[in-house]
């Protein structure tokens, strides 16, 4: 089993739409979760990180940590073309451990 | 944020010859550093995680005699791909992290190898 997956996509969602991505880790010791956005051509860059279960916002993100569940979410409203990209879900699994999703590819249709 | 600094940001080179990437943590002490390759349209594949002062630990399938990973201080680690070939041509990401934080990223380098 892989130990961060995430649906592969890709995803559309037309412009002003609720963009939803979703990832599942393994190790269930887990303390600290990120999304991050890459762009084609570049390195990823943070949106959120997520400690405690629960949402937090951001903006037009929300990133939703269920830990009982291993499920870690974010959530783009008002999706903008600009949001196009591939997000990638990480999990610190071990303190320094940081293992990524495969990433999820969105488009956001105007 | 904290800033992680990668160079060169594109580099050509013959093939057989090698070529050394460094990744710097400007304004943190980087404990671990982890060196990515990423093929056009694909994800990130963790090649090897790197702590100051000791070997670094390579992913399964990834040649630890081609892909030289040295982590010399806490602020610099350094990727040496070694006799190059056409098919090691792929966009390599190096990313930096203290203790339980977030992962910061650097800039990646594009090698392309003729």
């Amino acid at each position: 089993q892989k130990e961060v997956e995430q649906n592969s996509g890709p995803l559309s969602v037309p412009e002003g739409a609720i963009a939803s991505l979703n990832c599942t880790y393994s190790d269930r010791g887990s303390q600290s979760f990120f999304w991050y956005r890459q762009y084609s051509g570049k390195s990823p860059e943070l949106i959120m990180s997520i400690y405690s279960n629960g949402d937090k916002e951001d903006g037009r993100f929300t990133a939703q940590l269920n830990k009982a569940s291993q499920y870690v979410s974010l959530l783009i409203r008002d999706s903008q073309p600009s949001d196009s990209a591939t997000y990638l879900c990480a999990v610190n699994i071990d303190n320094n451990d940081m293992r990524f999703g495969a990433g999820t590819r969105l488009t956001v249709k105007p | 944020g904290a800033v992680v600094s990668q160079h060169p940001s594109r580099v050509i080179c013959k093939s057989g010859t090698s070529v050394k990437i460094e990744c710097r943590s400007l304004d943190f002490q980087a404990t671990t550093m982890f060196w990515y390759r990423q093929f056009p349209k694909q994800s990130l594949m963790l090649m090897a995680t790197s702590n100051e002062g000791s070997k670094a630990t390579y992913e399964q399938g990834v040649e630890k005699d081609k892909f030289l990973i040295n982590h010399a201080s806490l602020t610099l680690s350094t990727l040496t791909v070694t006799s190059a070939h056409p098919e090691d041509s792929s966009f390599y990401i190096c990313s930096a992290t203290t203790a339980n934080t977030e992962a910061f990223f650097g800039q990646g380098t594009r090698l392309t190898v003729v």
